[in-house]
């Protein structure tokens, strides 16, 4: 098992231009997420799905959109990066079932700067 | 707001010490898990501890909750230099999303 791969894992991007970070999992989870982490700090959610063709927002997803056409996959756009989006960005996946979310598993993360 | 806060941000002890982090929240939650990031890297999970249970093991981990106090403990026994880390508290507010603490950076000292 591969677990859970993240491409890339370092991008720097000029402001205004966009991009995707790609995520995937090999472990038949339901659910995916997205988060940032900033400096000295912890995770902030940005968008999650519970199942393929499902997604919803998280806590800071404005700048973002994802989409998740299967399981395995849940790739995060961004529309027009600007240097706020500097950060490092981790993709997850975990079992969810009756409402109750399991052990997150964590890719090794995409650092990204924003000039 | 963070639902997860965590104390004390910054904790150095030698190594051989007891480790002990302390995490708080402010709602009800369905469970409280627990995470390691070494520096630079993904988290790791460590400890998943539900709403009904108030103490678990793993090796020389020992996690507790208080759900009266809406509070939580991680202790790290026989502390090793590869305990060295940053540790985060999450919580499963039963509305599909963890929420994460801002952490605790353990050193352990030689």
């Amino acid at each position: 098992n591969a677990g859970v791969t993240q491409t890339p894992k370092f991008q720097v991007l000029k402001t205004g231009q966009s991009m995707t970070l790609q995520c995937a999992q090999d472990m038949n989870h339901e659910y995916m997420s997205w988060y940032r982490q900033d400096p000295g700090m912890g995770l902030r959610l940005i968008h999650y799905s519970v199942g393929a063709g499902i997604t919803d927002q998280g806590e800071v997803p404005n700048g973002y959109n994802v989409s998740r056409s299967t399981t395995e996959d849940f790739p995060l756009r961004l529309l027009s990066a600007a240097p706020s989006q500097t950060s490092v960005y981790f993709c997850a996946s975990s079992y969810w079932g009756a409402g109750v979310l399991y052990e997150q598993y964590f890719g090794p993360g995409t650092r990204l700067t924003v000039t | 707001s963070q639902q997860g806060e965590e104390d004390p941000q910054a904790l150095s002890i030698q190594e051989g010490e007891n480790a002990t982090m302390n995490c708080s929240y402010k709602t009800s939650i369905n469970n409280l898990q627990w995470y390691r990031q070494n520096s630079g890297r993904g988290l790791v999970h460590l400890i998943l501890i539900r709403s009904n249970e108030r103490e678990k093991h793993s090796g020389r981990l020992r996690v507790t909750l208080d759900t009266s106090k809406k509070s939580s403990s991680l202790l790290i026994t026989a502390s090793r230099a590869a305990d060295t880390a940053s540790y985060f508290c999450a919580t499963d507010l039963g509305a599909q999303k963890l929420v994460f603490g801002q952490g605790t950076r353990l050193t352990i000292n030689p």
